[in-house]
């Protein structure tokens, strides 16, 4: 079965550095990306950034460009999400999920259908 | 990047029907942006329930349903149960597939 499991819980000082990791399995990592989203603390979510594991190529949402690098390892399955100079309004859990495009034959679909369990980084000092 | 608005709450009846709407402020919601419904809990990861603006997954109970209505993304529950009560949120795929912008997400009530 598809299985995304992240890594613990954070706690970083504002400036720091953090990396969340996603490790996958029960199915084709080099032929899905990998979404990640974060919700801060009784708010919504938000879409950080897409990695396709097979090219390595990214697309982030503009508000984490310069801040933001998403990578993937194949040989291990898993993604990873590094976040640098935190502040305070990075406190949020994070969350990775499997995003899916496919097309058959002229009928495409995308869907971010199986997401890991979440991941606390709370900033603070 | 395009804001994508939704109903903030909504509240059904056991056993009732209610529609959740989705606009987008760049215009009208199409196929071309594949639009996603997910379902959230408190304390639970969100969980995909539509897909691709009528797809549904093998989990996905036959009550919900997606369409295009007025020029927006809609999801339908045709009789709720207590269970549904949740935050729903919307995702569509915008600039050549290129982003995901989320809705700010509509709370629903079963009362």
């Amino acid at each position: 079965q598809v299985v995304l499991v992240q890594s613990g819980g954070e706690v970083k000082e504002p400036g720091a550095s953090v990396r969340v990791s996603c490790r996958t399995s029960g199915f084709d990592f080099t032929t899905k990306g990998i979404s990640w989203v974060r919700q801060a603390p009784g708010q919504g979510l938000e879409w950080i950034g897409w990695i396709s594991p097979y090219s390595g190529n990214t697309n982030y949402a503009q508000r984490f460009q310069g801040r933001v690098a998403l990578t993937a390892d194949k040989s291990t399955t898993t993604a990873y999400m590094d976040l640098r100079s935190l502040r305070s309004g990075d406190t949020a859990v994070y969350y990775c999920a499997r995003d899916v495009w496919g097309c058959v034959g002229t009928t495409c679909s995308r869907t971010v259908d199986f997401w890991g369990q979440g991941t606390l980084v709370t900033v603070s000092s | 990047q395009a804001v994508v608005t939704q109903e903030p709450s909504l509240t059904v009846s056991p056993g009732g029907t209610v529609t959740l709407t989705c606009a987008s402020s760049t215009g009208a919601v199409t196929s071309e942006d594949y639009p996603s419904w997910l379902q959230q809990k408190p304390g639970q990861p969100p969980r995909s329930l539509i897909y691709s603006t009528n797809n549904k997954h093998s989990w996905t109970p036959a009550r919900f349903s997606g369409s295009l209505l007025g020029g927006r993304a809609a999801l339908t529950l045709s009789g709720a149960q207590p269970e549904d009560e949740a935050e729903y949120y919307c995702l569509l795929y915008q600039g050549g597939r290129q982003i995901i912008v989320f809705g700010g997400g509509t709370k629903l009530t079963v009362l």
